[in-house]
């Protein structure tokens, strides 16, 4: 079946560095990929879409600055999180649409910022 | 603005028990409505609604979509300690886009 791969699934940062994160499918084609964030108990909000070949489109109050997204492939996005403070520490799912209703989430990836 | 909206937030019984979980929204353009079950990582799978009154039903859970009432309701019967999680609903409101509502925190006592 269809499966979305993240990596790293854990990461643990410095205040100030910049951390990456991928999120593959595999075993199909994602022209668009989302990105969420998820901060303990609650539920997952949707941070951007990055679509391949353009520029990502973000949600209200989300800095397109921070948070740089690239679209590199039909099977790849990235989502750097750049000068990473505490308060960026979460839990990031990006996810991808197999159909127009249906959509796939990667495992995830904890990121601590120290 | 578009909503979700689960309920009860949080819910514990005993194994064996049936339980009923509700989803409630307000979209401008529905396409669809999607259960998920989250455990310790990403999200899985388990339902995607279009069409009102059909029942979707995997073993011992099952899911129907009021498109009239604007709601969901996902129903486990029999549960096990296994379906301790949070089940997230989500809602499809353009081409790709979801909102999620803030999930219901199941857990099953043995």
């Amino acid at each position: 079946g269809a499966v979305v791969s993240q990596h790293p699934s854990r990461v643990i940062c410095k205040s100030g560095t910049s951390v990456k994160i991928e999120c593959r499918s595999l075993d199909f084609q994602a022209t668009t990929m989302f990105w969420y964030r998820q901060f303990p108990k609650q539920s997952l909000m949707l941070m951007a879409t990055s679509n391949e070949g353009s520029k990502a489109t973000y949600e209200q109050g989300v800095e397109k600055d921070k948070f740089l997204i690239n679209h590199a492939s039909l099977t790849l996005s990235t989502l750097t999180v750049t000068s990473a403070h505490p308060e960026d520490s979460s839990f990031y799912i990006c996810s991808a649409p197999l159909t127009s209703h249906e959509q796939y989430f990667g495992p995830g990836t904890r990121l601590t910022v120290t | 603005e578009d909503k979700v909206v689960q309920s009860p937030l949080s819910l514990v019984v005993h194994e064996g028990d049936t339980v009923t979980l509700n989803c409630s929204y307000e979209v401008t353009n529905f396409r669809s409505l999607l259960w998920y079950k989250q455990e310790k990582k990403a999200p899985t799978f388990l339902f995607m609604l279009t069409s009102s009154g059909i029942e979707k039903k995997s073993g011992r859970l099952s899911s129907i979509l009021d498109k009239k009432e604007l709601f969901s309701i996902l129903n486990i019967t029999a549960t096990q300690t296994g379906d301790s999680a949070v089940y997230l609903c989500a809602v499809s409101s353009g081409t790709y886009k979801y909102i999620f509502g803030t999930g219901t925190r199941l857990k099953v006592l043995a």
